[in-house]
């Protein structure tokens, strides 16, 4: 039961460079949800989708673009990375209910 | 004002202890709570809901206040292996993608 698992989970990159990040969910849920944390801000929420083609801005989405074509992968794409999106990132997924199920994240930097 | 809000802590308590933590929440239309308890460095993990009524599971008792927006968490005989960050979770009513919005955590340290 492979769950929810994200790629890579450790990432340094450069200011400018585009840095994608996998997420791959095995349970078939409908959504998929992107967040990120920092520290005093809690988890907020970048992008989520209802279901395969079907994406959505959530809190916090600039710098950030999703796709999601099949419905067990949701890529989060940061087109030109900053400093200030240095962050963890977690992927998460759900079906009918309310609760949500993480990935274990990944940790980016951006020098 | 943050549509969720928690105390941060730290609350530090002895092996044995029992502690409560609140939280609050703005929207009056939300209608699912939840606690999620996350471990240093991990992936946040459901806790418990909460259910009107109240509801308890083991030595954690979840309370839920809708008259004042208010949820509560109490953790008896508290365990080394309760150390964690405590986060409120509250659903966002409108629409129908199942967002949530959390808190930003009450960090938790148990000592021996």
């Amino acid at each position: 039961d492979a769950g929810i698992t994200q790629s890579p989970r450790y990432k340094i990159t450069e200011t400018g460079r585009q840095v994608t990040l996998m997420c791959h969910q095995t349970w078939s849920h409908s959504y998929m949800f992107w967040y990120r944390q920092d520290l005093g801000h809690g988890l907020r929420l970048i992008y989520y989708s209802a279901a395969a083609d079907i994406t959505d801005k959530g809190e916090v989405p600039d710098g950030y673009v999703v796709s999601r074509s099949k419905t067990e992968n949701f890529p989060l794409t940061l087109e030109s990375a900053t400093r200030s999106q240095t962050s963890v990132y977690f992927c998460a997924s759900t079906t009918s209910g309310s609760e949500q199920y993480f990935g274990p994240g990944t940790r980016l930097t951006v020098t | 004002r943050k549509e969720v809000e928690q105390d941060p802590g730290p609350f530090n308590v002895p092996e044995g202890a029992t502690v409560a933590f609140n939280c609050t929440y703005s929207n009056s239309a939300s209608q699912s709570f939840f606690w999620y308890r996350q471990d240093c460095r991990k992936e946040p993990k459901l806790l418990m809901s909460v259910y009107s009524s109240g509801n308890e599971d083991g030595r954690f008792t979840a309370q839920l206040n809708r008259a004042s927006q208010y949820i509560s968490l109490l953790i008896r005989d508290s365990k080394l292996s309760d150390s964690a960050t405590y986060l409120c979770v509250v659903n966002k009513p409108s629409g129908s993608a199942r967002q949530l919005t959390f808190g930003s955590g009450t960090q938790l340290t148990v000592l021996p």
